[in-house]
């Protein structure tokens, strides 16, 4: 009965390596987000999008691709990964944009690159 | 600039007692402002949100204030626990003419003992 999912909890990879990361939520909402949360626990928004599509995309690096492919869906794709995305990845979802709807994250992944 | 400051940066207190987090913010226009909690290695739940025409808002033993024409709003945690142990999250969402975008603060780090 998990709201909002995610895989891997953990992934430990390689610099230049390309990994991917699966968000999930099972609760009939519209929005879903991606955010990053750096070493000193800065939580900071990647993407947002709202029935499959973007509607956020703050100043990310072409490397990240975010993919819908339903609305209850949001996958991330990394390419050439650097050491410097290296930390947490939360997933989160509301029922539409963000004012006055509260967001359900997801566990988190702990993306390390080595 | 939009941003988001918290204070104290860390907090200790015995169980029992209560506190007060502050969130200063230089966002405007803001449509609503959030209080997030977030255990060491889980995602943010939502505490309260609220508008800017909201003063209070309670959920438990929080209560969040909001004075808008000041830019301040504070977290009060009546009779803590050991489980109120966390990071609380400032959050201010500021419209935009196509979404909304999500500022966070940098976190108040909670940590009750017995």
């Amino acid at each position: 009965d998990t709201a909002v999912s995610q895989t891997p909890k953990y992934l430990v990879t390689q610099m230049g390596n390309d990994k991917s990361i699966k968000c999930e939520q099972n609760l009939g909402h519209d929005t879903m987000y991606w955010y990053k949360q750096d070493s000193k626990k800065f939580l900071k928004i990647m993407f947002s999008y709202n029935n499959k599509e973007l509607i956020i995309n703050e100043t990310v690096p072409n490397r990240f691709s975010p993919k819908s492919p339903d609305k209850a869906h949001l996958n991330l794709h990394i390419n050439s990964l650097e050491l410097g995305d290296s930390a947490v990845y939360f997933c989160a979802s509301s029922p539409s944009g963000l004012a006055g709807y509260e967001q359900y994250f997801g566990p988190g992944t702990r993306l390390t690159v080595t | 600039k939009n941003q988001v400051e918290q204070s104290p940066q860390s907090l200790i207190i015995l169980e029992g007692k209560n506190c007060t987090l502050q969130c200063n913010y230089t966002v405007s226009p803001f449509s609503n402002l959030r209080w997030y909690k977030q255990d060491t290695g889980r995602g943010p739940v939502s505490l309260t949100i609220m508008t800017f025409s909201e003063n209070t808002k309670s959920n438990g033993r929080y209560t969040a204030t909001l004075d808008a024409d000041t830019k301040q709003s504070s977290l009060h945690i009546t009779a803590s626990q050991l489980s109120d142990s966390a990071s609380y999250i400032c959050v201010v969402i500021h419209p935009k003419t196509s979404y909304d975008k999500v500022i966070f603060g940098p976190g108040t780090s909670l940590s009750v003992i017995p």
